[in-house]
């Protein structure tokens, strides 16, 4: 099993509501991230999950919640967001730090925010 | 820090060869990744390189210079399916970095 599996794959929101974006992945790698990645635009990382502790936070906003129950589930939640946040999010994981392998994407989750 | 340096686009003709040009200035090195990102989908891994020179898979070709810190992608006999945007990326401590990516358009 080589794949990373997201959760919805297209999400419409209000600003006022709750909402998951939920990862998965079998491979046994130990290190997980989030990116968002706007449109002609190349990915950028929010979040870096290495060994089910949260290594990297890029300076992302509150209303963006990150959350590791265990080495193969990442989840993002969401709340209060803004229209600006509407993208692609995308989960990727890797054996351990990115310089021992490649990243693998999972396919994303198109947010839309109302 | 990182800064990667890649065209915004390229055009194409199916059959062609095209070459995608990336450049680099990093504090440390350890190697530079290829990814291939149709609209709308992940990226997905086409080439790994560390060392110096050409390392070619199928129709795509990557080749390395670290003392320039320069990359390029090559494809061959293009088809309409490569029509994608392709990013170069440095590992960079737990991040990767990416380029801007290039949006290649290839034409019948």
């Amino acid at each position: 099993d080589t794949e990373v599996t997201q959760t919805p794959k297209h999400l419409v929101m209000g600003m006022t509501n709750k909402k998951s974006l939920k990862c998965e992945q079998h491979m046994g790698h130990r290190a997980m991230y989030w990116y968002k990645q706007k449109a002609k635009k190349p990915p950028e990382l929010m979040f870096v999950y290495s060994y089910e502790k949260l290594s990297i936070n890029e300076s992302v906003p509150s209303r963006f919640s990150p959350e590791c129950p265990n080495s193969s589930l990442l989840n993002l939640h969401l709340h209060a967001l803004q229209p600006e946040d509407s993208a692609l999010y995308l989960c990727a994981s890797s054996q351990d730090s990115p310089d021992t392998g490649e990243l693998f994407f999972g396919e994303g989750s198109r947010l839309t925010v109302l | 820090g990182q800064n990667i340096d890649q065209p915004t686009e390229m055009t194409a003709t199916e059959g062609a060869i095209v070459q995608i040009n990336c450049t680099y200035q990093t504090s440390g090195f350890n190697g530079l990744f290829w990814y291939q990102q149709h609209a709308g989908e992940a990226p997905t891994f086409l080439s790994y390189n560390v060392l110096d020179g050409l390392e070619e898979k199928g129709r795509f070709s990557s080749f390395l210079s670290r003392s320039k810190g320069y990359s390029y992608l090559l494809l061959k006999e293009l088809q309409m399916k490569d029509s994608a945007s392709y990013l170069c990326a440095v590992p960079y401590g737990q991040n990767f970095v990416f380029g801007p990516g290039t949006r290649l358009s290839v034409l019948p």
